[in-house]
């Protein structure tokens, strides 16, 4: 199948904005999600949107979608350096979900 | 959220023999899957455990591979069978929560020698 494309790394300085982006495949996804992956550690599920929506918004974090691209993005507000871990974005493809390779973020202070 | 959790957390096995990896949902849910995660790599998606019949499996993935069983709303288990070093990844247990929410249990690092 088509791939779920991310760019695979971001730096940013510590307070900075970090935005994160995806262009997913299947136009007939129903949500599309963010996940974040620690060191050593399972997927944390960050924030989902629903695909008849085209902003989210959840504390630091918000998500926009551009449903005629297939094109979704997170934004990190005030990045801090616990926030560097690898993102993955993904579609559900049916009940499953189909990955990208994840964006490893890196703050620095 | 459902809290998962995964047995053994992670484990070094030989050539030729099979582990059987353990997800346990704090909850009754639906859809149960199971993912890998191989070294550098994203998510793939091995099959869906189905209660009470046979696992659906992802092109790729075979049920003389990776047998899987699903007795009950929270339990499944995933058996790697005669491994090989190209088996050495993270297996993922996930649920479905709510027909939208997908959550993680926190893996299964294997290591095959």
């Amino acid at each position: 199948g088509e791939d779920v494309e991310q760019s695979l790394f971001l730096s940013v300085r510590e307070g900075d904005s970090s935005v994160i982006n995806c262009t997913y495949t299947d136009s007939s996804s129903t949500y599309l999600y963010w996940y974040k992956q620690e060191p050593g550690a399972g997927l944390q599920l960050l924030t989902y949107i629903f695909s008849n929506m085209d902003m989210k918004q959840d504390q630091r974090l918000t998500v926009l979608l551009n449903k005629k691209d297939k094109h979704l993005s997170l934004r990190i507000a005030d990045t801090q350096t616990g926030d560097s871990a690898i993102y993955f974005c993904a579609e559900n493809s049916g009940y499953a979900l189909n990955f990208g390779k994840g964006t490893s973020l890196l703050v620095t202070p | 959220s459902a809290v998962i959790s995964q047995k053994p957390s992670r484990d070094i096995c030989q050539r030729g023999t099979s582990l059987t990896i353990q997800c346990q949902v704090d909850s009754q849910v639906t859809m149960m899957f199971w993912y890998r995660q191989q070294p550098g790599q994203s998510l793939t998606l091995i099959a869906t455990a189905n209660q009470g019949s046979e696992a659906t499996y992802e092109s790729g993935f075979v049920i003389d591979k990776f047998p899987i069983s699903r007795p009950n709303l929270t339990f499944s288990t995933l058996t790697v069978s005669n491994m090989s070093p190209e088996d050495s990844s993270i297996y993922l247990c996930s649920v479905g929560d709510r027909g939208y929410e997908q959550y993680f249990g926190p893996g299964t690092r294997l290591t095959v020698t």
